[in-house]
């Protein structure tokens, strides 16, 4: 099965700052990424993601950039805000699921300090 | 925007007790999941359900575990003889449809059993 690792486990920065938090997996056949942002006593929220056929998406002031050839995906958050702070959760589907099971990493804890 | 709600928002239950944990999906998506989230680690697959019947689970989703979606609007998670592991964040999720990918996530049930 998909098997993701995703690091830091903690992070801090000051506001204005950016952040990258990095995702490998190891289902070669794995196609879709995605990124979720998960605040105090609420679900995960799709926030970005990307498909295998790309190697950047950018939304604002989120990216995410995919290396096959690594297996990695990482989340790029710039000019950081306080209301950024949260859990962060990569994803990847394993190969051979039809239905959409994703498999998640650890979780990163992004502070932005003011 | 549309979303997907849950209740209760937290469920208290002696050992050995059956809960039953709802959810309404958004009204246009044909696949739905449960996944759990002990405190403090990992989002974790439970299982998968589309045209009314279960497409994936996890070994975690064993006897004691089962999914209905008993009318149009709603999907439910039962867990018959609870036990003190189950005690977690319980999410439900849905998709417009398996290969985007794009699950949209409730805001949780939190569960303890005592």
């Amino acid at each position: 099965g998909e098997n993701v690792e995703q690091h830091p486990s903690t992070l801090s920065v000051q506001e204005g700052d950016s952040a990258v938090i990095k995702c490998t997996y190891s289902d070669s056949a794995s196609n879709y990424f995605p990124w979720y942002k998960q605040e105090l006593g609420k679900g995960p929220q799709l926030i970005i993601d990307i498909r295998s056929n790309v190697g950047e998406k950018k939304d604002q002031r989120i990216a995410v950039t995919l290396n096959k050839t690594a297996k990695h995906f990482s989340l790029h958050i710039t000019e950081t805000q306080p209301e950024d702070s949260a859990v962060y959760f990569c994803a990847a589907p394993p190969s051979g699921t039809s239905y959409g099971k994703l498999t998640f990493g650890q979780g990163t804890i992004l502070t932005v300090h003011p | 925007e549309p979303e997907v709600t849950q209740t209760p928002s937290h469920q208290v239950t002696q050992m050995g007790q059956e809960v039953i944990l709802r959810c309404v999906p958004i009204s246009n998506h044909l696949y739905f999941y449960w996944y759990r989230q002990i405190l403090g680690q990992k989002v974790e697959f439970l299982v998968s359900f589309y045209n009314n019947e279960i497409s994936e689970k996890s070994e975690i989703f064993d006897d004691q575990f089962s999914v209905e979606r008993p009318d149009g609007s709603n999907f439910t998670l039962k867990i018959r003889s609870t036990k003190l592991e189950d005690s977690a964040m319980y999410f439900c999720a849905s998709s417009p449809e398996a290969y985007s990918n794009e699950q949209f996530f409730g805001p949780g049930t939190r569960l303890t059993v005592l």
